[in-house]
């Protein structure tokens, strides 16, 4: 079955310092990936995604993601944080499976929390 | 330019009425998605549309849950005999066809409409 996993509820750093978020996929076939981002009371808003090509992948607001097919990984990343990154994060992963239906199927989010 | 809108953005009913949640998606986006959001979980798919027809309804839980979207734009999703269960946040997407490749583009969600069934 496909599935993605974020293994850290919350990820705590200091504004400044570099962020990793990671997420790990399980699919069958080329996977699409996604990262979006959650503030308070919001909506998902879309940051960045993989779907073939360069592995390192650049989005908004300074953020990026490396593709690691022999890890099936996706971790999310900046290079220095800011107070306002501090929200919670959703990987995501496109069903192969489902045809050209493109239904999305989400980790359980990790909470970023960035200290001043 | 407007992103997805969806309404109310809070509603609260009673055990066993029936519900009407609305998505506006991006003018122009062919699909939409309806996903379902529990306290400290991630979105769970519910339902595809391409234009007016369900293409996927594989993710609504029951009976209870129906879809619509009679004129390939705005969409409205049905709850009927609402259960206590059903409480969550529902989000709405949109996304353009990429017909090069025939696959959907990138999802654009909605804030969502917070549904508490007490």
């Amino acid at each position: 079955a496909q599935s993605v996993a974020q293994p850290e509820d919350q990820v705590n750093v200091a504004e400044g310092n570099p962020l990793t978020v990671k997420c790990t996929y399980s699919v069958s076939g080329n996977p699409y990936l996604f990262w979006y981002v959650q503030y308070p009371n919001r909506g998902l808003q879309f940051l960045l995604k993989y779907i073939t090509g360069d592995n390192l992948v650049k989005g908004s607001y300074g953020f990026e993601a490396e593709f690691n097919k022999s890890q099936t990984s996706f971790h999310l990343k900046k290079p220095s944080a800011l107070v306002s990154d501090s929200a919670l994060y959703f990987c995501a992963v496109r069903d192969p499976g489902s045809s050209n239906t493109g239904k999305l199927i989400f980790g359980q989010g990790t909470t970023l929390q960035v200290k001043p | 330019g407007a992103g997805v809108s969806q309404t109310p953005s809070n509603k609260v009913t009673e055990k066993g009425k029936y519900v009407e949640l609305r998505c506006d998606p991006i003018s122009g986006h062919t699909a939409l998605y309806w996903y379902r959001q529990s306290l400290g979980q991630g979105p769970e798919f519910l339902i595809y549309f391409q234009g007016t027809g369900a293409a996927d309804d594989s993710g609504l839980p029951n009976d209870r849950f129906f879809a619509v979207r009679p004129e390939g734009s705005v969409s409205t999703l049905k709850i009927q005999r609402t259960e206590r269960g059903d409480s969550a946040v529902y989000l709405c997407a949109s996304s353009a066809w990429d017909s090069a490749v025939r696959v959907t583009d990138t999802q654009y969600f909605g804030p969502g409409t917070r549904l508490t069934v007490l």
